[in-house]
């Protein structure tokens, strides 16, 4: 079974863009969460789908948005750029509510 | 509110070392413990989970258990190897299907 896949794997960004990373979830899981990784705030949760609707959000100011498709596939959209937005975007399907799944992640560079 | 504390590290032993990392928690009702590896450059893998108290998650050679009088999760491998190279973080999951992090521990095993 193929595991969860992120794209694009890098991306560099300018500050007061907008940005979109996209996650495909295992097969047959529906929910889809999004995590943010910095060294100074470590792991933390953004928010998360289930059935293309948003169950559960972290602390993130309303810059940070997502969607999912019927395909379970999810979608993240940042918009007006920081430089504190750098970081890598994990994302992690799961079956249950027991485990998460994480793909790869998303390194995203804003200059 | 829910939170991880692990013990912060770097840690750096001699291949064939015993591996301790500790993790404590603080969390409402009765939640679900996990040990997550992250290699470089890479993203997040379920290493070890228990989802009840006196519950022994494995995996590879590593261990924890959960224990709910000292609300403790501590990671411990017998005999560690170079390939264990990694950042560990400890994770709790509530009811609501978000996990919170520890800030990770840096492991670096030399030959």
């Amino acid at each position: 079974k193929a595991g969860v896949t992120q794209t694009p794997r890098y991306l560099i960004k300018t500050r007061g863009q907008q940005v979109t990373l996209s996650c495909s979830p295992i097969s047959g899981h529906r929910s889809v969460s999004w995590y943010q990784q910095t060294p100074g705030q470590g792991l933390q949760f953004l928010f998360e789908y289930f059935s293309e609707t948003q169950r559960n959000k972290g602390n993130f100011p309303g810059r940070f948005s997502g969607r999912q498709f019927s395909n379970s596939r999810s979608e993240m959209n940042v918009s007006t750029l920081e430089l504190g937005d750098s970081a890598l975007y994990l994302c992690a399907s799961s079956l249950s509510e027991h485990e998460q799944y994480f793909g790869p992640g998303t390194r995203l560079t804003v200059t | 509110g829910d939170s991880v504390t692990q013990m912060e590290g770097p840690v750096t032993l001699s291949e064939e070392a015993f591996l301790t990392i500790n993790c404590t928690y603080t969390a409402t009702g009765y939640p679900s413990l996990f040990w997550y590896v992250q290699y470089p450059g890479e993203g997040l893998q379920l290493l070890l989970k228990a989802t009840k108290a006196d519950d022994k998650g494995s995996n590879k050679g590593f261990e924890a258990t959960y224990r709910k009088e000292t609300t403790s999760f501590h990671l411990e491998k017998g005999s560690v190897q170079v390939s264990d190279s990694a950042v560990y973080f400890c994770a709790l999951l509530t009811g609501a299907n978000n996990l919170f992090f520890g800030t990770g521990t840096r492991l670096t095993v030399i030959p």
